[in-house]
């Protein structure tokens, strides 16, 4: 059974830094993964997909990374803003299963001015 | 605006009550789908539905019956519900069901069971 698993939970920092939010999955044999970002109490905004013979996707100042053999993915943000605060989740798009999406349980990010 | 409408925004309802939520995308996407967000745990896949045929069912109790009349839109029919069914209810919506696909998500419907 596919796990994907976000590390940290939470993370607060500065405005400005650059940051590395980190999504790891057990199982490789994976169509692609995908990116969100969810606002509180709202639904999610997709930001970056990438294909299972991908190594990156970039979307302005995020970049996401994919190394399927090693069950890894990153979302780097580049010159954090206040406006980046939300929570960022993964999922990835298993091969076993129809049509399934499964879903980390996001990292919360808080950016201070 | 994500082009995928959720109504209602918030919803309170007794455990004898019925109440059905509504899922609407301007998107001319041809498949569809019920997330359940519960706290402190992943999104959950509750249905998929692709031109209007439902495709999965991840084992979801029958006291929730989706209902998809076309492919804009899509119902999730609410009766005798728990209260641990008090969850954030998302629908999403894709080009087809292939597996490239990108998901778009709606804003949800926050549900509190009594």
């Amino acid at each position: 059974k596919q796990e994907v698993t976000q590390i940290p939970a939470a993370l607060s920092v500065p405005e400005g830094e650059n940051l590395v939010l980190n999504c790891s999955f057990t199982d490789s044999a994976i169509y692609n993964l995908q990116w969100f970002r969810q606002d509180p109490g709202k639904g999610l905004t997709s930001l970056l997909l990438i294909q299972s013979s991908q190594r990156e996707q970039t979307s302005g100042r995020l970049n996401a990374s994919l190394d399927k053999s090693s069950g890894r993915s990153t979302l780097y943000i580049a010159a954090s803003q206040p406006g980046d605060s939300a929570t960022y989740l993964c999922a990835v798009r298993v091969i076993q299963g129809a049509q399934k999406l499964v879903f980390g349980q996001g990292t919360r990010l808080t950016i201070n001015p | 605006e994500t082009g995928v409408t959720q109504t209602p925004r918030h919803l309170v309802m007794g455990m004898t009550n019925k109440k059905s939520l509504k899922c609407e995308q301007h998107l001319g996407h041809n498949a569809m789908y019920w997330y359940k967000q519960s706290a402190k745990k992943p999104l959950e896949l509750m249905f998929v539905y692709n031109f209007k045929e439902q495709t999965e069912n991840n084992s979801v109790p029958s006291r929730f019956s989706p209902e998809c009349p076309n492919s804009s839109h899509l119902f999730l029919h609410l009766h005798t519900l728990q209260p641990e069914d008090s969850a954030l209810y998302l629908c999403a919506s894709s080009q087809d069901s292939g597996w490239t696909e990108k998901l778009f998500f709606g804003s949800g419907t926050q549900l509190s069971v009594l």
